[in-house]
């Protein structure tokens, strides 16, 4: 398996406060992303990052922002959390864009905003 | 922003049945195509690449059609480890990789 974890894997948060999901690769991938998954919606991009200190916004940014100081990090946060926010959050790395190879997934992080 | 369609599901079929998923995607320039499967509380995991006119894998056939846009995937012999959602993925040049919402496939005993 790909070297890709995701921490924490769960978390009940409340309304307002500000979380930060981690997402850390062994790959040396110079690409990663951020989707989140809900019933209905899919797997849809929230933030990528195509290289150290450059990101850029995918479809359902708002509300998020991101952070990738180092090459196997990419920090995904929520400045202010809401219930619609609550949702299982996966992080994906790839060598190429748009993932002409494999794209790699960690395992997810169920958030719960209440 | 670039569409991917997928077959609505769930799909609901015997073991030892054939099965066949229909995903359409919006972007002609697409060049290379993924059917990647999710299990429940899972991560989604590559399945099968297309990259021209189709790819086998044992029981797995993955079809592409340009000319209507669409790729499939067939799953002869259905085991009951098939269950799981098939994503469908069209990447379009320089974006990061839509998703289709997935099919669900229960394999019933």
């Amino acid at each position: 398996d790909a070297g890709i974890t995701q921490s924490p894997r769960h978390k009940v948060t409340e309304t307002g406060t500000p979380v930060t999901l981690r997402c850390h690769q062994t790959e040396n991938h110079r690409y990663m992303y951020w989707y989140r998954q809900d019933p209905g919606h899919g797997l849809r991009l929230i933030h990528y990052s195509y290289g150290v200190k450059d990101t850029d916004k995918g479809e359902v940014s708002d509300g998020y922002s991101v952070s990738r100081s180092k090459t196997e990090d990419f920090l995904l946060t929520l400045e202010s959390a809401t219930s619609s926010q609550t949702s299982v959050y996966f992080c994906a790395i790839s060598e190429t864009i748009p993932m002409n190879t494999e794209a790699f997934f960690g395992q997810g992080t169920r958030l719960t905003v209440v | 922003r670039k569409e991917v369609e997928q077959d609505p599901g769930p799909f609901n079929v015997p073991e030892g049945a054939t099965v066949a998923f229909n995903c359409t995607y919006s972007n002609s320039a697409s060049q290379s195509f993924f059917w990647y499967r999710q299990d429940c509380r899972k991560e989604p995991k590559l399945l099968m690449s297309v990259y021209s006119s189709g790819n086998e894998d044992g029981r797995f056939t993955a079809q592409l059609n340009r000319a209507s846009q669409y790729i499939s995937l067939l799953i002869r012999d259905s085991k009951l480890s098939d269950s799981a959602t098939y994503l469908c993925v069209a990447p379009d040049g320089n974006t990061p990789l839509v998703f289709g919402k997935g099919t669900r496939l229960s394999v019933i005993a």
